[in-house]
């Protein structure tokens, strides 16, 4: 079976620091990989998707960016985190050619930037 | 552009009555449509989907109900019960299947009192 990994569940950064957040999945080969942003009282906010290594698209621009060294690995990142990247942090995977539950979601991250 | 509208943000239901969650759309693209649940703290799950070509979906107590004409998709949960309390996402995608980006709505909170 499948199983997608976070970590780690909660962090908390001054302003101006670095960031890396890891995700992994097993179980499965060659997914698509996303990553989304849940702000306080809002959606889920789409900010990075991978169709395969280092194949990376952004969807807003902003302070962050992602990487994915390996098939299965897919890193958000940033070099100076500022006061609004705070927020709840998921990574997706979903299979090529869609499944009826569409995407599977991590357990997510929560940062918070002070 | 907020492609898919959840234009309550709470919703509050006595236990064993009828829960209606409301999803709006605007790109006549999407053509497959899902809900999530969320729990504080953690990843979105897997509810129940429908595809363009159908109007309804059942599975247990949970029913959506597509209407295609309006741009418009609703939850339908009966009975509720209070662990069905959450946050409840819905999610459009276009090509005919779950495959690809999804577009989520901001979502709307339920709480289902005893």
């Amino acid at each position: 079976s499948q199983t997608i990994h976070q970590w780690p569940a909660t962090l908390v950064q001054p302003v101006g620091s670095p960031l890396s957040l890891e995700c992994t999945v097993e179980g499965t080969s060659n997914p698509n990989l996303y990553w989304y942003r849940q702000a306080a009282g809002r959606g889920l906010q789409l900010l990075f998707y991978s169709i395969g290594i280092d194949q990376i698209s952004s969807e807003v621009p902003q302070n962050l960016s992602a990487s994915r060294p390996q098939d299965r690995q897919f890193i958000l990142s940033s070099k100076k985190l500022l006061l609004s990247d705070s927020g709840f942090y998921l990574c997706a995977w979903s299979v090529g050619g869609g499944a009826r539950e569409g995407q599977f979601f991590g357990p997510g991250t929560r940062l918070t930037v002070l | 552009d907020q492609q898919v509208k959840q234009n309550s943000p709470s919703l509050s239901v006595q236990e064993g009555r009828i829960s209606i969650l409301n999803c709006d759309y605007t790109n006549s693209m999407f053509d497959y449509f899902l809900w999530y649940k969320k729990y504080p703290a953690e990843g979105p799950t897997f509810l129940i989907s429908i595809s363009s070509i159908k109007d309804k979906n059942e599975d247990g107590r949970f029913t959506v109900f597509l209407n295609k004409s309006a741009k418009h998709l609703s939850l339908h949960i009966v009975p509720s019960q209070p662990g069905d309390s959450a946050v409840y996402f819905c999610a459009a995608v276009a090509g005919g299947t779950s495959y690809g980006k999804l577009t989520f709505g901001q979502g709307t909170i339920l709480t289902v009192h005893p």
